[in-house]
């Protein structure tokens, strides 16, 4: 069965700092690979998703991950964060054979300080 | 830019009793989905819905359990006895159902928080 982890369970940074969430997945085959952002009070969206092709995606609002096949790993990044960025974020995981549910990891909070 | 609604957003209930949650996924999408997350633990698939039938669902779908599409618009998710471990945030989604597998992106409504007292 698939598996996805998030290790950072709460991250808090200052405005400017860059930012890094991981993400690390258990499934052998191929994935599609998705990370979602839920700001307070609001519904889970989509900031980005990988299916193919460059490994580097990049998403909205200056998001973006990495796929490292080797590694099972597809971390987030943002070079400098806002504090509008303060949100609940969520790796999740689908394997490429006809499946569409999704495997989410268990979230990170991101608390950005002005 | 069309959403995923759910109602109601809160919804208590005694232990025992029937609920049903509603969705009204956006438009033009074929595949619908529920999701639900216990307080403090993961966001966790469901079901998913397909041409009026349930095309996956997870070993939680059990009997008690149903999905419907009564009509043109809403997706609905009917608990037939609700337990105290039921309570959660239920989370509806919807894609368009392009592409192959799960490369299609779902998008989810804001969720109904489930009390079960």
């Amino acid at each position: 069965a698939q598996s996805v982890s998030q290790h950072n369970h709460h991250v808090i940074l200052s405005e400017a700092a860059s930012l890094e969430l991981g993400c690390n997945y258990s499934y052998g085959g191929t994935v599609n690979l998705f990370w979602y952002v839920q700001y307070p009070g609001q519904h889970l969206q989509l900031l980005l998703k990988y299916f193919s092709g460059d490994p580097l995606v990049k998403g909205i609002k200056g998001f973006e991950a990495e796929f490292i096949k080797s590694k099972f790993s597809f971390n987030l990044r943002k070079p400098s964060v806002q504090w509008s960025d303060t949100a609940e974020y969520f790796c999740a995981v689908n394997a490429l054979t006809g499946r569409r549910a999704l495997t989410f990891g268990s979230g990170t909070r991101l608390q950005v300080q002005p | 830019e069309p959403e995923v609604t759910q109602t109601p957003s809160h919804q208590v209930t005694q232990m025992g009793q029937e609920v049903i949650l509603r969705c009204v996924p956006i438009s033009n999408h074929l595949y619908f989905y529920w999701y639900r997350q216990i307080l403090g633990q993961k966001v966790e698939f469901l079901v998913s819905f397909y041409n009026n039938e349930i095309s996956e669902k997870s070993e939680i779908f059990d009997d008690q359990f149903s999905v419907e599409r009564p009509d043109g618009s809403n997706f609905t998710l009917k608990i037939r006895s609700t337990k105290l471990e039921d309570s959660a945030m239920y989370f509806c989604a919807s894609s368009e159902g392009v592409g192959e597998g799960g490369t299609d992106t779902q998008y989810f409504g804001p969720g109904t928080r489930l009390t079960v007292l």
